[in-house]
């Protein structure tokens, strides 16, 4: 079975600070995929970054970085300088290649940023 | 188009009604997903299909839910004597293969009073 924890239900925070959401998951895959999605107040989710299980390179892309340690199966989300525009439901997201096609979704972290 | 499409935006039924959600994918994605969004159960998946191969129908939480997916393309989700608790946002997404990334269309709102 496959399960996505997302510990933190609201993160509240200040333009241009920094925050960074958590992300814990559970497999037996030995290959999966890890996903973030982000989810406006419009409602559509869109699709972020994606992650293989065999690359644990972390990257930056902007103002958006990850880390990904397969040591505590984890994939942490970090937006830098937040703007008010990133003020939205945050998703992790798993699928492994016993579960074709089935994203398995995290609760979601919202996060609000204030002027 | 440039996105995965739905239709309709909003529906509003009365329980026992049947309703029907359109999804149109991206051009060219082999694979189509619908999934649920509601309060007390987060986003779930409900049905998979992969080409031309028999979809992957272990999501569907009862029997009155069914869908389809003519020519490979248009995905049609079909759900019979609508109940209130099947009030949710209904998402279509589309991959270029089973594994790739899914991207996921606006969703249609389903109300049934």
């Amino acid at each position: 079975a496959q399960k996505v924890t997302q510990a933190q239900t609201e993160i509240s925070v200040v333009e241009k600070e920094d925050v960074t959401l958590d992300c814990v998951y559970e497999t037996r895959d030995t290959t999966y995929y890890l996903f973030w999605y982000k989810q406006p107040p419009s409602g559509e989710l869109v699709f972020l970054i994606r992650r293989n299980s065999f690359d644990e390179q972390n990257e930056i892309s902007g103002r958006y970085s990850w880390n990904f340690q397969k040591s505590t199966s984890s994939f942490n989300f970090t937006i830098t300088a937040s703007q008010v525009v990133d003020s939205a439901v945050y998703f992790c997201a798993l699928i492994g290649t016993d579960s074709w096609g089935k994203l398995q979704f995290g609760a979601g972290t919202q996060v609000v940023v204030t002027p | 188009g440039a996105g995965v499409s739905q239709s309709p935006s909003n529906k509003v039924t009365e329980k026992g009604k049947d309703v029907e959600l359109r999804c149109d994918p991206i051009s060219g994605h082999t694979a189509l997903y619908w999934y649920r969004q509601s309060l007390g159960q987060g986003l779930e998946f409900l049905i998979y299909f992969q080409g031309n191969s028999a979809p992957d129908k272990s999501g569907l939480p009862s029997d009155r839910f069914s869908a389809e997916r003519t020519g490979g393309s248009v995905s049609t989700l079909t759900i019979q004597r609508t109940q209130q608790e099947d009030s949710a946002v209904y998402l279509c997404a589309t991959s270029l293969r089973g594994l790739e990334t899914q991207y996921f269309g606006p969703g249609t709102r389903l109300l049934v009073l």
